[in-house]
């Protein structure tokens, strides 16, 4: 089983709101990305976790904020966006970050379609 | 820095055409190779994938070559279905920096009847 589940599927906020992003995944994967997609264009990657600790961050503005609770999990807080944060948010997970070959092809969830007015 | 770069798109086939899509990648080190497809609404979905020279991945009637004296991984399939239509993102991985990805820009494929 490859999946990764997100949600919620769509999401409309105003810049004042706080709202999150939830992640799941039972692969026992130790590393999970977020990323942000715009519309036709790559994904571009904002977060990574490394056994639960956060490993990169893209610079990513503090409006961000991820959240590890545990390994299965992943979450990503939304607080006074813009509306050029619209996008689809991705998350995906790996075996691991550092493991090298055959352990990091990326799973990916379906994305939470993210709209703020 | 490592660089994928895809054949502009959109590729327009009828159904049952033959498809292929390019890929040539830049990376300095040894890079594991992924095509992932796109359906409209959705998430990626791996589609297939290589991790060293010469491999060949293959999936659903799709596959791609590893070639490492070319540094290409093009996308093919014999005969395409109007469910093929999708954006195709072909992907690198260069595990001595980390499991991140590099993307190309995507390919949209239209098939039509």
């Amino acid at each position: 089983d490859t999946e990764v589940t997100q949600t919620p599927k769509h999401l409309v906020m105003g810049m004042t709101n706080k709202k999150s992003l939830k992640c799941e995944q039972h692969m026992g994967h130790r590393a999970m990305y977020w990323y942000k997609q715009k519309a036709k264009k790559p994904p571009e990657l904002m977060f990574v976790y490394s056994y639960e600790k956060l490993s990169i961050n893209e610079s990513v503005p503090s409006r961000f904020s991820p959240e590890c609770p545990n390994s299965s999990l992943l979450n990503l807080h939304l607080h006074a966006l813009q509306p050029e944060d619209s996008a689809l948010y991705l998350c995906a997970s790996s075996q691991d970050l550092w493991g090298g070959v055959g352990q990091e092809t990326q799973y990916f969830g379906p994305g939470t379609r993210l709209l703020v007015l | 820095g490592d660089s994928v770069t895809q054949m502009e798109g959109p590729v327009t086939l009828s159904e049952e055409a033959f498809l292929t899509i390019n890929c040539t990648y830049t990376a300095t080190g040894y890079p594991s190779l992924f095509w992932y497809v796109q359906y409209p609404g959705e998430g990626l979905q791996l589609l297939l994938k290589a991790t060293k020279a010469d491999d060949k991945g293959s999936n659903k009637g799709f596959e791609a070559t590893y070639r490492k004296e070319t540094t290409s991984f093009h996308l093919e399939k014999g005969s395409v279905q109007v469910s093929d239509s999708a954006v195709y993102f072909c992907a690198l991985s260069d595990s001595g920096t980390a499991s991140k990805l590099t993307f190309g820009t995507g390919t949209r494929l239209q098939v039509t009847l």
